[in-house]
């Protein structure tokens, strides 16, 4: 059984780049949601995906996207990026509904913002 | 602001002692509980969860309590190991607003051998 993979595992971007970035969830798994995790702080939800459309948000800008393939796997999109954009971000699969216990995360993305 | 946080950034424990890891929370919809250890370089890992009709739930070495009447949870390590340094953290989840997790800043646990 694989794990949740993500890539690249490091990114550095200059400020008004865009970025994106790719989560391959572990097999079996359906949803995929993304977190922001800044420098010292927890994970914060950014939004989760599954059958292919969005399905829920956390408290962040439009400039902040993604999608859901059909083979599960997702990508993150942040356009117009803003230093404070700095962080790790984590991809967690899981089965829908399914939170906690049912959560696999990968090992993040450390974005850089110059 | 954060609705769940953890009372203390850091814990420095001796190999062997018991910890225990503390986490508020602010939010009483919350209904299902869980703490992670992340470690340097990894994304984090799921250790126990609680839901609200219970109080107590024992894993392997781990113990996690859950008192609704002050919103408070704790984590509590038997026997800690070096390789149990690490982050933890406290998330909340409303289960029937989806599978979003709320998560705390965090505790270092440091384990001096």
């Amino acid at each position: 059984e694989t794990g949740v993979t993500q890539s690249p595992t490091h990114l550095i971007k200059t400020r008004g780049q865009q970025v994106t970035l790719r989560c391959s969830s572990q097999s079996g798994h359906n949803t995929v949601s993304w977190y922001q995790q800044a420098l010292g702080q927890g994970p914060q939800f950014i939004f989760q995906y599954y059958r292919e459309e969005e399905n829920g948000r956390g408290n962040f800008p439009p400039r902040f996207s993604g999608l859901q393939f059909p083979n599960y796997s997702s990508e993150l999109n942040v356009n117009a990026l803003e230093l404070d954009d700095s962080a790790l971000y984590l991809c967690a699969s899981s089965l829908a509904g399914r939170a906690g216990y049912g959560y696999t995360f990968g090992s993040g993305t450390r974005l850089t913002v110059v | 602001g954060e609705s769940v946080g953890l009372h203390l950034p850091t814990l420095s424990v001796q190999e062997g002692d018991n910890s225990i890891i503390n986490c508020a929370y602010s939010n009483s919809a919350s209904d299902y509980f869980i703490w992670y250890k992340q470690e340097s370089g990894k994304g984090p890992q799921f250790i126990i969860d609680i839901r609200s009709n219970m109080d107590k739930r024992q894993g392997q070495r781990v113990t996690v309590l859950l008192n609704k009447t002050v919103k408070h949870l704790s984590l509590q390590i038997a026997a800690t190991q070096p390789g149990d340094s690490a982050v933890y953290f406290c998330a909340e989840n409303i289960s029937q607003a989806g599978t979003a997790l709320i998560f705390g800043k965090g505790t270092t646990l440091s384990v001096s051998s």
